[in-house]
């Protein structure tokens, strides 16, 4: 069976620090992979998408990237954090029938 | 893009009713999902209905593409059921759009 994970769960980090968050998924080949954002209390915003290796699309022009160095595995970065980054990062990859399944999150506090 | 609806945003029931959520979408989608968001933040994929009815359990979903939108229906509910309930459509080039969530609070 698949399986996504990420890590860290939570991260507090200051303001102009640098960030790497990862996710890798497990069980599948050549997955879509996702990375979103939720602020608290909200929905889900859309950051970064992936069909492939060194594919991505972004969504919202920020101070964020993402790379995709391997088939299973999609990075978050930054190279100097926001206070506005602060946030629940969501990833996700896309299975059967186009549904979407997700990781278990990594909340992050810049303060 | 596309703009999504959830109603209502909040939702307080007593265990044991039954509750309706709809999800309003502003294009045609080819891809609509239903997730439930529990208090950890774990966003679980309920449906996968972008037309049509289906069901599971005490949960099932109608879509009517043609008037853009689609109900949740929880049944029976459960202190379970509480957290975030989110509607996400997806029209073309792999990109979901989200709602703002129904917010149910299931007291015992």
């Amino acid at each position: 069976s698949q399986t996504i994970h990420q890590w860290p769960a939570t991260l507090v980090q200051p303001v102009g620090s640098p960030l790497s968050l990862e996710c890798t998924v497990e069980g599948t080949s050549n997955p879509n992979l996702y990375w979103y954002r939720q602020a608290a209390g909200r929905g889900l915003q859309l950051l970064f998408y992936s069909v492939g290796i060194g594919q991505i699309s972004s969504e919202v022009p920020q101070n964020l990237s993402a790379s995709r160095p391997q088939d299973r595995q999609f990075i978050l970065s930054s190279k100097k954090l926001l206070l506005s980054d602060s946030g629940f990062y969501l990833c996700a990859w896309q299975g059967l029938q186009e549904t979407q399944y997700f990781g278990p999150g990594t909340r992050l506090l810049v303060l | 893009g596309i703009q999504v609806e959830q109603s209502p945003p909040d939702l307080i029931l007593q265990e044991g009713a039954n509750s309706t959520l709809r999800c309003n979408f502003s294009d045609s989608v080819n891809n609509l999902q239903w997730f439930h968001q529990n208090p950890w933040g774990q966003l679980i994929n309920l449906f996968y209905i972008p037309s049509g009815t289906k069901q599971n359990g005490r949960l099932s979903a109608t879509t009517v593409a043609t008037e853009r939108y689609s109900l949740l229906y929880i049944s029976s509910s459960q202190t379970t059921d509480s957290g975030v309930y989110f509607c996400a459509v997806e029209k073309n080039f792999n990109k979901f759009y989200f709602g703002s969530g129904t917010k149910l609070n299931v007291k015992p």
